[in-house]
């Protein structure tokens, strides 16, 4: 039971480069989020997914792109990275039919915008 | 929008002490209060959570506390242990159709041995 994966685990570049950062979830949850973590901030939410084909914004979404094709996978994308965008980002789901709203969270991926 | 704020934001604590975090909330349609634990290098994990029905409830050493009149909540964690060392998040969530967690900022507890 692979759970939740995140992928690249750690990733540099450059500013104005284009970065795709990958989770994938094998429980078939239909609520996947995208969250950062920064120092003094906890997690702030930048996206979220109903469902496949469903997405909305959360509290920090501004330079962030997401897609969900398929219900495993949720792709964030920063269409021109900035240094302000240096975190850790962190990939959860949750069941929909969960009334507790338990999130399972990924390992992270530490990106670092020189 | 919800904002939840934490304290302490570092705490150390002994080996078989207690130690507490609170949590304040400001939106009182708020209805579930989650507790995250993050080991270094890691997604953070549900270690307990309470609903706005319920005052307290425990799991082993354990427990949160909830005052809704305050709208405030608190981990206690009792009889420490060096594997208890980790970053600790409290949460909020209304239940809106997003289903998204407002985080605290952290508490980085250092249990000494």
């Amino acid at each position: 039971d692979a759970g939740i994966t995140q992928s690249p685990r750690y990733k540099i570049t450059e500013t104005g480069r284009q970065v795709t950062l990958m989770c994938h979830q094998t429980w078939s949850h239909s609520y996947m989020f995208w969250y950062r973590q920064d120092l003094g901030h906890g997690l702030r939410l930048i996206y979220y997914s109903a469902a496949a084909d469903i997405t909305d914004k959360g509290e920090v979404p501004d330079g962030y792109v997401v897609s969900r094709s398929k219900t495993e996978n949720f792709p964030l994308t920063l269409e021109s990275a900035t240094r302000s965008q240096t975190s850790v980002y962190f990939c959860a789901s949750s069941r929909a039919r969960d009334n507790y709203n338990e999130q399972f969270f990924g390992p992270g991926t530490r990106l670092t915008v020189l | 929008g919800e904002n939840v704020e934490q304290h302490p934001s570092t705490l150390s604590v002994q080996e078989g002490d207690s130690a507490v975090i609170k949590c304040t909330y400001s939106d009182s349609a708020s209805n579930y209060f989650p507790w995250y634990k993050q080991e270094l290098g890691k997604g953070p994990q549900l270690i307990i959570d309470i609903r706005s029905n319920v005052g307290e409830k425990k799991d082993q050493r354990i427990a949160v506390t909830l005052n809704k009149t305050a709208k405030h909540f608190s981990l206690h964690i009792t009889e420490t242990q060096p594997e208890d060392s980790a970053v600790y998040f409290c949460a909020a969530y209304k239940d809106t159709g997003r289903r998204a967690l407002t985080f605290g900022s952290g508490t980085r507890l250092q249990v000494q041995p």
